[in-house]
């Protein structure tokens, strides 16, 4: 069936430091992924997204990447702060029958020390 | 920006009692809104597809009699925990679509004492 799922659960790292938060998939069939950030307590915010027809997408201190091959997507985040630590999800959107449904992932959780 | 609000944000309840939570989109239209769960140190795991003017669509595994599910406006979503019982507590959250993008909401903390 399927299913997002992420390979590492926690992830700490100093401030400045940047950080690479992984996922992978099985199904496909996806062709538009979602980073979110959740918050402790709050919903989830929209990070930065990425079409199959693409390999990599940036933003601010945010890059996306997707390989199509071994089925992965990553998010790495630039000079860490404090501020990025939260809990992140990668997440598909769902086409044909699952239209506009997401499916997420696991969710990492990312500690940033000072 | 697209602002999705929640109401009420944390809510006790004593087990066997109902509880309706309200999902609003503020500052545009949403002919979809979504409901999803969270447990804790879990993924969100969505319910229902809330759409205005018809009846909701449910995930399987959940139940439609447990939850209800009202879409009577364009900014306008319930959902209605109905004879809640301690393990419905969880983290509610609900979405809606607009500008392409989903917008999520902050969240309903529930309590079934």
């Amino acid at each position: 069936g399927e299913s997002v799922g992420l390979h590492l659960p926690t992830l700490s790292v100093q401030e400045g430091d940047n950080s690479i938060i992984n996922c992978a998939y099985s199904n496909s069939a996806s062709d538009y992924f979602i980073w979110y950030k959740q918050e402790s307590g709050k919903g989830p915010q929209f990070i930065i997204d990425i079409r199959s027809n693409m390999d990599k997408r940036q933003g601010q201190r945010v890059t996306v990447l997707l390989n199509k091959t071994v089925k992965h997507l990553s998010l790495q985040i630039a000079a860490t702060q404090p501020g990025d630590s939260a809990v992140y999800f990668c997440a598909r959107l769902g086409g044909g029958t699952s239209y506009g449904k997401l499916t997420f992932g696991q969710g990492t959780i990312l500690t940033v020390h000072p | 920006g697209a602002v999705v609000s929640q109401h009420p944000s944390r809510v006790i309840c004593k087990s066997g009692t109902s509880v309706k939570i309200e999902c609003r989109s503020l500052d545009f239209q949403a002919t979809t809104m979504f409901w999803y769960r969270q447990f804790p140190k879990q993924s969100l795991m969505l319910m229902a597809t809330s759409n205005e003017g018809s009846k909701a669509t449910y995930e399987q595994g959940v139940e439609k009699d447990k939850f209800l599910i009202n879409h009577a406006s364009l900014t306008l979503s319930t959902l209605t925990v109905t004879s809640a019982h301690p393990e419905d507590s969880s983290f509610y959250i609900c979405s809606a679509s607009g500008y392409n993008e989903q917008f999520f909401g902050p969240g309903t903390r529930l309590t079934v004492l």
